[in-house]
């Protein structure tokens, strides 16, 4: 079964970089598909921040791209998310996910909820 | 940007069916993905490539898809279908994934 778990602080102040990683179980990261990060504001919809392959591929959203990073480390089968220049709107639960061939989320992370305050 | 577009709600008796749309020029050209969400816990997949269904989901969930518009249908809705649901899909370039705003059914 594959297992996925977020990692990181739950406190970022504002200006600083958010960092997550996400931590892969029950399926090698080199093996294939994309991985990804998606967050959700308190009350709010979901929203796709960007995704990686093993090879080190990246797509992120326009509108985050500016202030996004995401990275993997297969010898440590997980992967990474830097969010720069953070500011109260960035307040969220942050997912992290599997992405099947053709798009779709199959297996999430639990979750991790990050506040942007000073 | 692309965008999805859900009714931000929609109310059922139980046992009754309710449709959930989500409509996106893409549609026809790239897969629709349903998520179920309650409180406090992760999505949940419960349709992937329009109309497949995951193991372990109910037989009373289904998707189809017309044109421009994907439909989730649940039959014979429970009490414990009450939830916020998201269909998800990719831009025209397939390198994009994309959320429509969720709707929060509502079982009466």
């Amino acid at each position: 079964q594959v297992q996925l778990q977020e990692s990181g602080p739950g406190l970022v102040k504002p200006s600083e970089t958010l960092s997550l990683t996400c931590a892969v179980s029950g399926y090698s990261i080199s093996s294939g598909y994309y991985w990804g990060w998606i967050r959700q504001p308190p009350g709010k919809g979901l929203e796709w921040i960007g995704s990686i392959y093993h090879s080190g591929s990246t797509y992120y959203n326009p509108s985050l791209k500016s202030r996004v990073t995401i990275s993997v480390d297969t010898s440590k089968n997980q992967f990474s998310l830097k969010l720069s220049s953070v500011t109260a709107a960035d307040t969220a639960v942050y997912y992290c996910a599997r992405l099947t061939p053709n798009w779709g989320l199959d297996y999430w992370g639990q979750g991790t909820l990050v506040t942007v305050s000073s | 940007s692309y965008e999805l577009t859900q009714p931000p709600s929609v109310s059922v008796s139980p046992g009754q069916t309710a449709r959930i749309t989500c409509s996106g020029d893409a549609l026809p050209k790239q897969y629709a993905y349903w998520y179920q969400q309650k409180p406090g816990q992760a999505p949940v997949l419960v349709i992937y490539k329009d109309s497949e269904r995951p193991s372990g989901i109910p037989e009373r969930f289904s998707g189809s898809s017309s044109g421009t518009t994907v439909t989730l249908t649940i039959s014979g809705v429970q009490a414990e279908d009450e939830a916020d649901y998201y269909c998800q899909s990719a831009d025209s370039s397939g390198t994009h994934v994309v959320f429509g705003g969720g709707t929060k059914l509502t079982v009466l």
